[in-house]
């Protein structure tokens, strides 16, 4: 069973470009959440899909957006990019609305590696 | 809101000794715990799930605690390797999120 597939793994943008990031969730999963990752402020979550529908949005600008589509596969935008936009970038899959998966969690992709120069 | 803090920051400690990290959260009322390990510029792996209703959960030399009530989650290392230094990273579930502690940066000396 493959995992989660998050592309591309590498990215380097300019100030002021806009960027999108894909996730493929687990097979059968219809949970994406995505997370930012940096060394200053940890994981901090953004927003959650479930069913093409957004669930939840962490305490980020309106720069930061997302869409599911019907096969469950996510995309993230972030448009306007700004230095302390650099971070990784991890998706979580699940099968259920996330964190209410009772007996498997939630499983990570490899991320994304964005970097804003 | 949900505040998860893990304790010690860094940890390093020769091959073979069994340790213990340690997790604490503020918010009692939580679906699940979970344990992750990250390797350098990596993402995230599950190591163990703890649901709320469960004491504790084994897998291979790994143990995780759970004592809801207290607010606290432990992670069990037993006889550890080289291969396990890593950034151990505690997550609670509760809304509509993950919840994620600083992380443990281990290091295992050969």
């Amino acid at each position: 069973k493959a995992g989660v597939t998050q592309t591309p793994r590498y990215l380097i943008k300019t100030r002021g470009q806009q960027v999108t990031l894909s996730c493929s969730p687990i097979s059968g999963h219809r949970s994406v959440s995505w997370y930012q990752q940096t060394p200053g402020q940890g994981l901090q979550f953004l927003f959650e899909y479930f069913s093409e529908t957004q669930r939840n949005k962490g305490n980020f600008p309106g720069r930061f957006s997302g869409r599911q589509f019907s096969n469950s596969r996510s995309e993230m935008n972030v448009s306007t990019l700004e230095l302390g936009d650099s971070a990784l970038y991890l998706c979580a899959s699940s099968l259920t609305p996330h964190g209410r998966e009772l007996k498997r969690g939630a499983f990570f992709g490899q991320g994304t590696r964005l970097t804003v120069v | 809101k949900q505040e998860v803090t893990q304790i010690p920051a860094a940890l390093s400690v020769p091959e073979g000794e069994n340790l213990v990290l340690n997790c604490s959260f503020t918010d009692s009322a939580i679906y699940n715990l979970q344990w992750f390990r990250q390797d350098p510029g990596k993402g995230l792996t599950s190591l163990l799930l703890i649901q709320s209703s469960q004491r504790e959960q084994t897998s291979g030399r790994l143990n995780a605690s759970l004592d809801k009530s207290s607010g606290r989650s432990t992670l069990y290392i037993a006889a550890s390797q080289p291969g396990d230094s890593a950034t151990y990273l505690c997550a609670v579930s509760g809304g509509n999120q993950f919840y994620f502690g600083t992380g443990t940066s281990l290091t295992v000396i050969p």
